[in-house]
C-alpha cells in the first residue's frame, strides 16, 4: 500500500489567492513525522514545513500552513497569497519512527501552478 | 541551516562508461546519507542507504553492483554508477540529515545530479 498519497497530480491557482494540497498517509506506526518539500524546475528540494504526529497544533510557517487531520490521516498544505514564484512541484513525504530508519517516503506530487 | 553540496549538477557519459557522483554535508555531519533517484515527473525512489563505516543498504529491486556508494567519511558519500546505460538516465538526489539537531529536523537535499547516458 502506499504510504503517502497525493491524489492532485496537478493545480492551478490565481496569483494572491490560497491554495490546498492534498496528502493522505498510510501508517501504522504510531509516531510519525510529515514534511512538505518544493522542487523548482531547477530540482532542488526545498524543506517547506513539518508536522509531528503528536503535536496538537497545526504547523505554520510563512504563508504555508499544515492543515493536519490525524483521524483522516490527512495532511494537507496550505499556501495564502499564493506568488508567481511558488510555481514547483510539491512533495509530501512522511518518516516513520518506530522502524528507526530516517529516509522519507515520498508521495508522486503535485505541480503547481499560479497563474498571473 | 544545513547544506548539502552534490556534484555534479549534470553530467552527460557514453554507454559502458562508469560516473561518480559526490555528496557533502558541508556544515554538519552525517553518519547517514540517502540516495533517491527520481524518474521525469514522478517521485523520488530511495535508492539506498549509505552508512559511514559500513555498506550501504540497498532498497529491494536496486542493484548493488551497479550501484556502488562509499560513505567514506562523516561528510561525504559517493555513488558510482557502473557500466551506465541509458536506461540509467535519471536525477539522481542525495540527501542527510542533522543527527545533532531536533528529532523532527528535515532532510537536506543536495541539488541533484541529471545524469544522461548515450
Amino acid at each position: 500500500a502506499q504510504k503517502i498519497t497525493q491524489t492532485q497530480p496537478g493545480m492551478f491557482v490565481q496569483e494572491k489567492e490560497a491554495v490546498t494540497l492534498d496528502c493522505t498517509y498510510d501508517t501504522s506506526d504510531p509516531s510519525y513525522g510529515l514534511f512538505w518539500y518544493k522542487q523548482p524546475s531547477s530540482g532542488e528540494m526545498i524543506f517547506l514545513i513539518y508536522q509531528g504526529s503528536y503535536d496538537q497544533q497545526n504547523a505554520t510557517e510563512g504563508r504555508y500552513s499544515l492543515n493536519f487531520q490525524k483521524a483522516r490521516k490527512s495532511a494537507n498544505l496550505v499556501i495564502s497569497a499564493s506568488q508567481l514564484g511558488d510555481s514547483a512541484m510539491y512533495f509530501c513525504a512522511m518518516r516513520e519512527t518506530q522502524t528507526g530508519a530516517n529516509n522519507l517516503f515520498f508521495g508522486t506530487g503535485t505541480r503547481l501552478t499560479v497563474i498571473p | 541551516g544545513a547544506v548539502v553540496s552534490q556534484h555534479p549538477s549534470r553530467v552527460i557519459c557514453k554507454s559502458g562508461t562508469s560516473v561518480k557522483i559526490e555528496c557533502r554535508s558541508l556544515d554538519f555531519q552525517a553518519t547517514t546519507m540517502f540516495w533517491y533517484r527520481q524518474f521525469p515527473k514522478k517521485s523520488l525512489m530511495l535508492m539506498a542507504t549509505s552508512n559511514e563505516g559500513s555498506k550501504a543498504t540497498y532498497e529491494q529491486g536496486v542493484e548493488k553492483d551497479k550501484f556502488l556508494i562509499n560513505h567514506a567519511s562523516l561528510t561525504l558519500s559517493t555513488l558510482t554508477v557502473t557500466s551506465a546505460h541509458p536506461e540509467d538516465s535519471s536525477f539522481y538526489i542525495c540527501s542527510a540529515r542533522d543527527m545533532t539537531g531536533v528529532y523532527n529536523s528535515p532532510l537536506h537535499f543536495g541539488n541533484g545530479t541529471r545524469l544522461t547516458v548515450t
